[in-house]
């Protein structure tokens, strides 16, 4: 398995507080991505990174921003979290996909994060 | 909006017996990917296949790509309970520089024992 590792793996937290969720990688893969998941919705991306300061947003950005500022750790912050991000949240990791995106992402094992 | 939907949803079978698992997607592709997911855990991986390909296999994995329909299906043969799992494909939205991947909202797979 590709070494992430994403911390807290679960969190219940009030309406308003700040939120960050960390993502730790070991394959010095370039590539990091935030997903969040949710029933009906399947996968959708937050942000990605490909490289380190180096950030885009994804398909659901508001309300979240996210920080790299080394290779291996992504981090991914609610700054005043509301009940609709009550979700399971993923990273994942990949090597540069190319101009064909032949590279296969690796998830980690997911954030449960409960909004009160 | 998601660029793969699955179908089926749901998908419940007796073991020994195929499954099959359709993705359609809206965009020009360079590959797809299918990806399993067990209970509580991240993406595992499966199988890739380029564009310019139309069938590809990997162990009791068999894929196959129709890009003129925008469709890809997978058959997982002689399954076995643990193959229980929800299954995603994923696209890269035809390569547009941004390397985002794009996932559907999965097939969930349940094999009886």
């Amino acid at each position: 398995d590709a070494g992430i590792t994403q911390s807290p793996r679960h969190k219940v937290t009030e309406t308003g507080t700040p939120v960050t969720l960390r993502c730790h990688q070991t394959e010095n893969h370039r590539y990091m991505y935030w997903y969040r998941q949710d029933p009906g919705h399947g996968l959708r991306l937050i942000h990605y990174s490909y490289g380190v300061k180096d950030t885009d947003k994804g398909e659901v950005s508001d309300g979240y921003s996210v920080s790299r500022s080394k290779t291996e750790d992504f981090l991914l912050t609610l700054e005043s979290a509301t009940s609709s991000q009550t979700s399971v949240y993923f990273c994942a990791i990949s090597e540069f996909p190319g101009q064909v995106f032949n590279q296969p992402q690796h998830f980690g094992d997911g954030t449960r994060l409960s909004i009160l | 909006s998601q660029q793969g939907e699955e179908d089926p949803q749901a998908l419940s079978i007796q073991e020994g017996e195929n499954a099959t698992m359709n993705c359609s997607y809206k965009t020009s592709i360079n590959n797809l990917q299918w990806y399993r997911q067990n209970s509580g855990r991240g993406l595992v991986h499966l199988i890739l296949i380029r564009s310019n390909e139309r069938e590809k296999h990997s162990g009791r994995l068999r894929v196959t790509l129709d890009t003129s329909k925008k469709s890809s299906s997978l058959l997982i043969t002689a399954s076995r309970a643990a193959d229980t799992a929800s299954y995603f494909c994923a696209t890269d939205g035809g390569g547009s520089g941004t390397y985002k991947y794009i996932f559907g909202t999965g097939t969930r797979l349940k094999v009886l024992a």
